[in-house]
């Protein structure tokens, strides 16, 4: 079946190391998303990418980085520049045309220590 | 202010009631989206609307565009109802979300 796989579900890290999150695809969607879930907020656009080799800031994009070498693949870079890293992160992929609804994964939970 | 406003932030039911939460926004849009997140944190979509009503099962989710308002009633409520319920506007090629809504249902 089609979806979206992160891995992993839980992801433990000390202070000032880098971490990458993985986000792949099997439903052939132009569009990428990187969200930032934390309690009492709304999901907060980290990054997004509607074509392979191309992607864009969102709202929180400071201390992340992400790469879109695949049209399946959007990982997703935490840095040690990000000030407060431990979060609820959600991918999501969708057609980039026509009015078509997100898919979402199934999320990673980053604790650093 | 948020673009996305949900209410009620809570809400604690007894099994069998009729459930409200509602959703406004204050931007332009092209849909808006129901979405579930179960504990374990997946995310799922119940509805997209434009206009209109749409109904699934015990769910039935409703939009007015005119005052920039939804709706998603759950009639005849059980446990397995318990979740956050979150309130998804697109416009442009972006999604905005509410803060979402915590439903637990008590048997």
């Amino acid at each position: 079946d089609g979806g979206i796989t992160q891995s992993p579900k839980y992801l433990f890290r000390k202070e000032g190391q880098n971490v990458t999150l993985s986000c792949e695809q099997n439903l052939n969607h132009d569009a990428m998303y990187w969200y930032r879930q934390d309690p009492g907020q709304g999901l907060r656009l980290i990054y997004y990418s509607q074509i392979v080799n191309d992607f864009q800031k969102g709202d929180i994009a400071e201390g992340y980085s992400v790469s879109r070498e695949k049209k399946e693949s959007f990982p997703l870079t935490v840095t040690s520049a990000q000030k407060n890293p431990t979060a609820f992160y959600l991918c999501a992929s969708s057609h980039t045309t026509g009015n078509y609804g997100y898919t979402f994964g199934s999320g990673t939970r980053l604790t650093v220590v | 202010k948020n673009e996305v406003e949900q209410s009620p932030q809570n809400l604690t039911a007894q099994e069998g009631e009729f459930i409200t939460i509602n959703c406004s926004y204050s931007v332009g849009i092209s849909a808006l989206h129901w979405l579930q997140q179960h504990p374990g944190g997946g995310i799922v979509s119940l509805f997209m609307l434009s206009s209109g009503k749409k109904k699934h099962g015990r769910l039935i989710a409703t939009i007015n565009i005119q005052e920039k308002h939804s709706s998603l009633h759950i009639t005849a409520s059980h446990p397995r109802d318990s979740a956050v319920y979150i309130c998804a506007v697109t416009s442009s090629n972006d999604m905005r979300f509410g803060a979402g809504t915590r439903l637990t249902v008590k048997p």
